[in-house]
């Protein structure tokens, strides 16, 4: 049985860097599989951050993309988010997804239970 | 960007009702529109994809169409657990676009 779970900091300080990391039991970060990262502010609907292929591979919501970075530990079979100059907006709850390879592209389809960080002082 | 426009935002029904809810897209594929349910508090959980694909372990009730770039989500027979939010996406674009969503409420 696939799992993800997100942890790190509920709590982010406004200009800092929001850190967070997915764990994967149950499948390997080697597979045919991207591993992706989506939020959700409050009461709103759902944004892809990006995602990451073992390989070191990343794509980056262009929106967001001056100030992500995603990266894979494969040895502990995580992969991560930092999201630096964070301000109340980053605020929601952060996902962490894998993204099976369908037809040249990737589709969420498992997903952590979420997240919630909150950005302030 | 593509657009993703969602409708409607909210609806009421009753168990065993027939549902349709539907996205416009302003640019993508059949290939690349995927369908997500999600409870309150939970995370989001595919339902369709590629447009018509049933994720394996969702009810045959949940099936999904197209018409050129307009995509349906529809719910026949309605049951109690199916009370979500659901959300469109595209896969085609670099910015994997959700849709607003539509709230699924009982009447």
């Amino acid at each position: 049985q696939v799992q993800l779970q997100e942890s790190g900091p509920g709590l982010v300080t406004p200009s800092g860097t929001l850190s967070l990391t997915c764990s994967v039991s149950g499948d390997s970060i080697s597979s045919h599989n991207w591993w992706s990262w989506v939020r959700q502010p409050p009461g709103k609907g759902l944004e892809w951050i990006g995602e990451i292929y073992h390989s070191g591979m990343t794509i980056y919501n262009p929106s967001l993309k001056s100030r992500v970075t995603i990266s894979v530990d494969k040895s502990k079979n995580q992969f991560s988010l930092n999201l630096n100059s964070v301000t109340a907006a980053d605020t929601a709850v952060y996902f962490c997804a894998r993204a099976r390879v369908s037809l040249g592209t990737s589709l969420p389809d498992l997903w952590g239970q979420g997240i919630q960080v909150t950005v302030s002082s | 960007d593509i657009q993703m426009t969602q409708s409607p935002s909210s609806l009421s029904a009753s168990v065993g009702d027939r549902v349709t809810i539907t996205c416009r897209a302003t640019q993508t594929s059949s290939a690349y529109l995927n369908w997500y349910q999600q409870k309150l508090g939970k995370a989001p959980e595919l339902l369709i994809y590629s447009a018509t694909s049933l994720q394996s372990g969702v009810p045959s009730r949940f099936s999904g169409s197209v018409s050129g770039t307009d995509f349906t989500l529809t719910i026949s027979n309605l049951h109690p657990e199916d009370f979500a939010t659901y959300y469109c996406q595209e896969s085609y674009s670099i910015f994997r676009t959700f849709g607003q969503g539509t709230k699924v409420e009982i009447k």
